[in-house]
């Protein structure tokens, strides 16, 4: 089973829609937790981290289930700026085990 | 967020040379380093973790004798591609982790695009 399942997507939304991405982990012993953007051609870039107690910065919105074993990001008022790849990662040690990404379009 | 720097930022060589890419965090002492590839339109794929000071741990399919992985301080790592084909042509990237209290952090630098000739 992989460490991290992320639906690949695409997804494709009209600007200003609100949007979510989940993700699965399979060892619960994993630690930290986190979303990436990716944009084409470029390196992934943190996002943000992603806590027990779910964590907002404007417009993301990151949850963190541990008994699911389960995260998801959530993006209000969707901006064409947003299109890229959102990639969620799961550190365990000093090991870090990415999902699949998911493809975001925003359309206008 | 930390700064993580690579270079070259991109390559073209010919066939059956070798080639040298650095990985330097400027603004931390990285505890570990990994080194991902990327084809177009395909997942990061980690193609080896490095510790300052000890060998690379390589992941299953990863060549350690063609994908030669130094990492002589805390604070630079350097992937060489050696006898390079054109189907190495690909988008390396380096990442540096630090411990940020009680948790590790990744940050990436900014990629090396390779194409073999």
């Amino acid at each position: 089973r992989k460490e991290v399942e992320q639906d690949p997507g695409p997804f494709n939304v009209p600007e200003g829609a609100t949007v979510a991405f989940n993700c699965t982990y399979s060892n619960s012993a994993s630690q930290s937790f986190f979303w990436y953007r990716q944009d084409c051609r470029k390196e992934p870039k943190l996002l943000m981290s992603v806590y027990s107690s779910g964590n907002e910065d404007g417009r993301f919105t990151a949850q963190l289930n541990r008994a699911s074993q389960y995260i998801s990001l959530l993006i209000r008022d969707s901006k064409l700026s947003d299109s890229a790849t959102y990639l969620c990662v799961v550190n365990r040690g000093n090991q870090f085990y990415f999902g699949t990404g998911t493809s975001l379009t925003v359309i206008p | 967020g930390a700064v993580v720097s690579q270079h070259p930022s991109w390559v073209i060589c010919k066939s059956g040379t070798s080639v040298k890419i650095e990985c330097r965090s400027l603004d931390f002492q990285a505890t570990t380093m990994f080194w991902y590839r990327q084809f177009p339109k395909q997942s990061l794929m980690l193609m080896a973790t490095s510790n300052e000071g000890s060998k690379a741990t390589y992941e299953q399919g990863v060549e350690k004798d063609k994908f030669l992985i130094n990492h002589a301080s805390l604070t630079l790592s350097t992937l060489t591609v050696t006898s390079a084909h054109p189907e190495d042509s690909s988008f390396y990237i380096c990442s540096a982790s630090s411990r940020i209290r009680s948790s590790y952090e990744q940050y990436f630098g900014p990629g090396t695009r390779l194409t073999v000739t």
